[in-house]
């Protein structure tokens, strides 16, 4: 079965600070994993994705991810936090229901990361 | 929010009232998307479709429907069988296959139901 684990439910950081949202997974196969990142009463926005290659992977607003293939991990990170950061942050891996041939997205709950002057 | 449109942004309806939520895209994707987002339990797919005329239950597909007539198209039905239909509703759209599989998403519509 697959699956996504974000095991904070909030974090938080002072500005120009770095900041790290965690991310577990579990899923058969190779993992194609994503980020995105809504603010409130919006849809989400896409962040950055791993499908394969080099496992730091650089994305939107100066974000990156690390994948980590034996701790199953794709922490999202950025080296200076802004107060703009502050949102709502989702993981999410690609996986199959039984007998489909689309792929789909399984979400984590979602983390919120406050950002304070 | 890319090039998916949903309207409108804020819904309201009496109890027993069923509701269609419109979705359409023009970034030429094949497959489209119903989530459901309620507050601390992160997003719950409802209905997905591949191709037009052809769609699959999501996690919690009770109490709702969809058509997929056209391929820019994909609106969803909240019915009244649908126990708690208060939420926020967002759809999406992706590539069906290859490596640019990310989803875009629309803004989103909100429904109050009474």
């Amino acid at each position: 079965a697959q699956s996504v684990a974000q095991p904070e439910d909030q974090v938080n950081v002072a500005e120009g600070n770095p900041l790290t949202v965690k991310c577990t997974y579990s899923v058969s196969g190779n993992p194609y994993l994503f980020w995105y990142v809504q603010y409130p009463n919006r849809g989400l926005q896409f962040l950055l994705k791993y499908i394969t290659g080099d496992n730091l992977v650089k994305g939107s607003y100066g974000f990156e991810a690390e994948f980590n293939k034996s701790q199953t991990s794709f922490h999202l990170k950025k080296p200076s936090a802004l107060v703009s950061d502050s949102a709502l942050y989702f993981c999410a891996v690609r996986g199959f229901d039984r007998g489909s041939t689309l792929g789909r997205l399984y979400f984590g709950r979602g983390t919120q990361l406050t950002v304070w002057p | 929010d890319g090039g998916i449109t949903q309207s409108p942004k804020y819904l309201f309806r009496k109890e027993g009232q069923n509701v269609t939520l419109s979705c359409e895209q023009n970034l030429n994707h094949d497959a489209m998307y119903w989530y459901r987002q309620d507050p601390g339990q992160g997003l719950r797919l409802i209905y997905y479709s591949q191709i037009v005329n052809d769609f699959q239950k999501g996690d919690i597909a009770e109490g709702y429907s969809v058509s997929r007539e056209k391929k820019e198209s994909f609106p969803l039905t909240v019915t009244s069988a649908q126990k708690n239909p208060t939420a926020f509703y967002l759809c999406a759209s992706s590539a069906r296959q290859g490596p640019n599989y990310e989803q875009y998403f629309g803004p989103g519509t909100r429904l109050t139901v009474t």
